[in-house]
């Protein structure tokens, strides 16, 4: 069974730039997380989504940060216009219930803004 | 917001031998689960225990959980240079589907 998977694994930007990560979930996943691990910490989520709603979205910083998942597959977070604060690892995840159980991760876009 | 803090954060201990991290927490939760990170396999979970469980195993690990003090353990036994790794406890609580990550424990394990 393929894992989630995400790309780029790794993006260079200058500050002010745009930025987008893309995520594929497990088949079947219907719940898709996004979440930010700056270094040396844990994941903090950004966004839930449950098929193609999002249904915790009170972390995602709104005036810079958005995220898609239209048809309840795959996902794209944006960030328009990055700064030096956003470099980070940004972490996609799926579960196959909304019950706080299991997460699958996939390996993370790893953000430098310079 | 909730979220679980490891205890210690850094541990260097020889192959062959146990290590234990623990993890604490604030509110009352559904569940606490580990995972382990390492720059091979990105975050894996290891092992889910709910708030009705004391103990659990698999395989090498063993989980406790302790809600009279928030409070959880991880142990490895016979640990393996495989295992280096960092170490999260994250807790879904009540109310909330969301995982609170704490800061992680790295674990060396010296061949």
């Amino acid at each position: 069974e393929a894992g989630v998977v995400q790309s780029p694994r790794y993006k260079i930007i200058e500050k002010k730039q745009p930025v987008a990560f893309w995520c594929n979930p497990i088949s079947g996943h219907n719940t898709l997380y996004w979440y930010r691990q700056n270094l040396g910490q844990g994941p903090e989520l950004l966004i839930r989504y449950e098929n193609e709603e999002a249904v915790d979205d009170s972390q995602l910083p709104k005036d810079r940060f958005s995220a898609e998942r239209l048809k309840g597959v795959d996902s794209t977070l944006k960030i328009q216009p990055a700064e030096l604060g956003d470099s980070a690892v940004y972490l996609c995840a799926s579960s196959s219930d909304p019950g706080g159980n299991e997460q699958f991760f996939g390996p993370g876009t790893r953000l430098t803004v310079l | 917001s909730q979220q679980g803090e490891e205890d210690p954060q850094a541990l260097s201990i020889q192959e062959g031998e146990n290590a234990t991290m623990n993890c604490s927490y604030k509110t009352s939760i559904n569940n606490l689960q580990w995972y382990r990170q390492n720059s091979g396999r990105g975050l894996v979970h290891l092992i889910l225990i709910r708030s009705n469980e004391r103990e659990k195993h698999s395989g090498r690990l063993r989980v406790t959980l302790d809600t009279s003090k928030k409070s959880s353990s991880l142990l490895i036994t016979a640990s393996r240079a495989a295992d280096t790794a960092s170490y999260f406890c994250a807790t879904a609580y009540y109310g909330n589907n969301r995982l609170a990550f704490g800061k992680g424990n790295q674990v060396v394990v010296i061949p």
